[in-house]
């Protein structure tokens, strides 16, 4: 079983258009990360959330926590090629266990220009 | 780029063979992560070191070990590889032994024939 899961796995859209992906959970994180990776490199960190509600905006990006911080999604507005990627969301227990951080499988966005 | 340097990039090797990936975290970060990724599975956490003391254990499998250095260079040892060990192997930092704002390295593809 996923502990978290990143809805849809696959999006293809047309430039401009706008678009949420999800990330749920029935555990509670003590924060969550989104991160953007390209093929061929290394997960990239766009942000952190860890206040529950919480909302932080990167130019297009609109990240939110869920209240009671088991979920998060991203909004992405008038999406670009360049947002072309995989995005993963990946959450740290609540608790402080000393788990690492849990990934989801990540949702694989195209935009077609 | 992220500061945290792997090699080699890509390995090719046989089944029942063993091998070293390594990982240079960035500077003043203390604590190392270990992650496999393959399609099926996602970003899978597998061992994480903090200031040379093993931290916490993930999804690690008894083939493989880790350790970090005084130097606080890691490295992962994957033996008796099988075909199903194929993937991609990521090493992350970060400063203190908490995994928020945790930096990746560009991964170590590796191939088992």
């Amino acid at each position: 079983t996923q502990l978290l899961e990143q809805s849809p796995q696959f999006l293809s859209i047309q430039e401009g258009e706008n678009l949420t992906v999800y990330c749920n959970s029935s555990s509670v994180f003590s924060s969550l990360q989104w991160y953007r990776q390209e093929p061929g490199e290394g997960p990239v960190l766009l942000v952190t959330v860890v206040t529950g509600g919480e909302v932080k905006k990167l130019k297009r990006l609109t990240f939110q926590f869920g209240d009671a911080r088991k979920d998060s999604s991203l909004h992405i507005t008038a999406a670009q090629p360049g947002d072309t990627g995989l995005y993963l969301c990946a959450g740290e227990m609540a608790g402080g266990g000393a788990d690492g951080l849990t990934f989801g499988k990540g949702t694989h966005l195209i935009i077609q220009p | 780029d992220s500061g945290v340097t792997q090699t080699p990039k890509h390995l090719i090797t046989a089944t029942g063979q063993r091998v070293t990936l390594r990982c240079s975290p960035r500077s003043g970060d203390l604590s190392v992560y270990w992650y496999q990724q393959s399609l099926d599975q996602g970003l899978q956490f597998l061992i994480q070191y903090y200031n040379g003391e093993e931290r916490a254990k993930g999804n690690i499998l008894e083939r493989f070990s880790a350790q970090q250095f005084p130097d606080l260079h890691s490295e992962l040892n994957l033996s008796s590889l099988e075909l199903g060990d194929s993937a991609l192997y990521f090493c992350a930092s970060s400063y203190r032994g908490k995994d928020t704002e945790a930096f990746f390295g560009q991964g170590t593809r590796l191939t088992v024939v």
